[in-house]
Formats: structure tokens, sequence, C-alpha cells
């Protein structure tokens, strides 16, 4: 099974409207954190917003909030008043566990979602 | 802010040849990942480095993958006896471990094998 699954390979949005980029995942583990990534045409990976498992307020970031719904184990990003800049493909990722390492583990990408923001 | 930084930007090779890519973590991180991107595809696990040793790596990473902290500041992924297949952008990211261990990401360096 996968662990990070986006069902939407492609969005559209209009500018200044919000949009809700869908994230379920797969763990056995008590302890994880997902994590939402940008990735824009020129590659690079860009943090936008990190959600713990034991947290229970749904984390936010200026216009990014994580839509956290531990028993269903999904973790939608919103993406508030959205802007032409915000055209981007967008991961979501998770870290398992803490191991022996504390918060060094790996984490799992999902396939990403092409977000299209229009005039 | 502090970033990572990754050199070269874009690297391309003939297949068979040996590559070296190198990164500069965030100065006061512990832990050092490499992850690699196929064109078009998601985000793969390379391997993870700790306290001066791999503490894990996947399945990708074999005997042709190796990672090296030559010095205080540097973080390298060679890749020798380059393949056709490993044409992909290479991510090097680190982390304090705090905070839930959020992995900054450096801006990659693109490997194109010839």
């Amino acid at each position: 099974a996968q662990k990070i699954t986006q069902t939407q390979p492609g969005m559209f949005v209009q500018e200044k409207e919000a949009v809700t980029l869908d994230c379920t995942y797969d763990t056995s583990d008590q302890s994880y954190g997902l994590f939402w990534y940008k990735q824009p045409s020129s590659g690079e990976m860009i943090f936008l917003i990190y959600q713990g498992s034991y947290d229970e307020q749904n984390a936010t970031e200026g216009r990014y909030s994580l839509n956290f719904q531990k028993a269903r184990k999904s973790a939608n990003l919103v993406i508030s008043a959205s802007q032409l800049g915000d055209s981007a493909m967008y991961f979501c990722a998770m870290r398992e566990g803490r191991g022996l390492t504390g918060g060094g583990n790996k984490l799992t990408f999902g396939t990403g979602t092409q977000l299209k923001v229009e005039l | 802010e502090p970033e990572v930084t990754q050199t070269p930007s874009h690297q391309v090779t003939q297949m068979g040849q040996e590559v070296i890519l190198r990164c500069v973590p965030i100065s006061n991180h512990l832990y050092f990942y490499w992850y690699r991107q196929i064109l078009g595809q998601k985000v793969e696990f390379l391997v993870s480095f700790y306290n001066n040793e791999i503490s894990e790596k996947s399945e990708i990473f074999d005997d042709q993958f190796s990672v090296e902290r030559p010095d205080g500041s540097n973080f390298t992924l060679k890749i020798r006896s380059t393949k056709l297949e490993d044409s992909a952008m290479y991510f090097c990211a680190s982390s304090s471990g705090t905070g839930g261990g959020n992995q900054h990401f450096g801006d990659g360096t693109r490997l194109s094998i010839l």
C-alpha cells in the first residue's frame, strides 16, 4: 500500500479563491509528522507547513493551513486567497516514528498535485 | 535564513563515468539526506546520514552509491559507473532533528547521463 496518496494529479483554481489539495497517509506508528512542500517549475523544494501526529490544533502558516483529520488519516493542504505565484507542484510527505536517531527519519513523498492558478 | 547549498546545479556526464554531487548542509544540523527525483516523478529517499555513518538507505542506494562527510561542512554523494537511469534531480537535505524533523532542501543538482 502507498504510504502517501495524493489523488489529484492536477488542479485549477481562480486567483483569490481558496483551494484544497488532498493527502491521505498510511502508517501504524503513533508518532509521525506530515509535511507539505512546494516545487515551482524551477525545481527547488520549498517547505510550507508541518503537522505533528500529537498536535491537537491544525497547523497554519500564513495563507497555508493543514486540515488534519487523524481518524481519517488525511492531511489536506488549504491555500487561501490563491495567487499566480502559487502555481507549482505540491508534495505531501510523511516522517514516521522517531527511531534511534530522534527526529532524523526519512521523508516519504506522495506523487504530487500540479496546481495552476488562473486569472 | 541559513540554507542548504548544492553544487553543481547541473552536471552532464558520460555513461560509465563517476560523478560526485556536493552539498553544504545548514551548519548546526545533525542529520543529512539525499533524495532523487526522476523527471516527472515523485521524490524518492536514497540515504540518511547521522553521526558520521549511514543511518538508513533505500533499495535504490546500492553499491554504485556512496556518501561521505569529508570535513565539517561538506556532504557528498558519489555515483560510480553511472547509468542512463541515474539521470534525475538529486536533492540534499538536512535537519536538526527537532521541531518535528523538518528537512531543509537544497535547490538540487540536475544530473544528465549521456
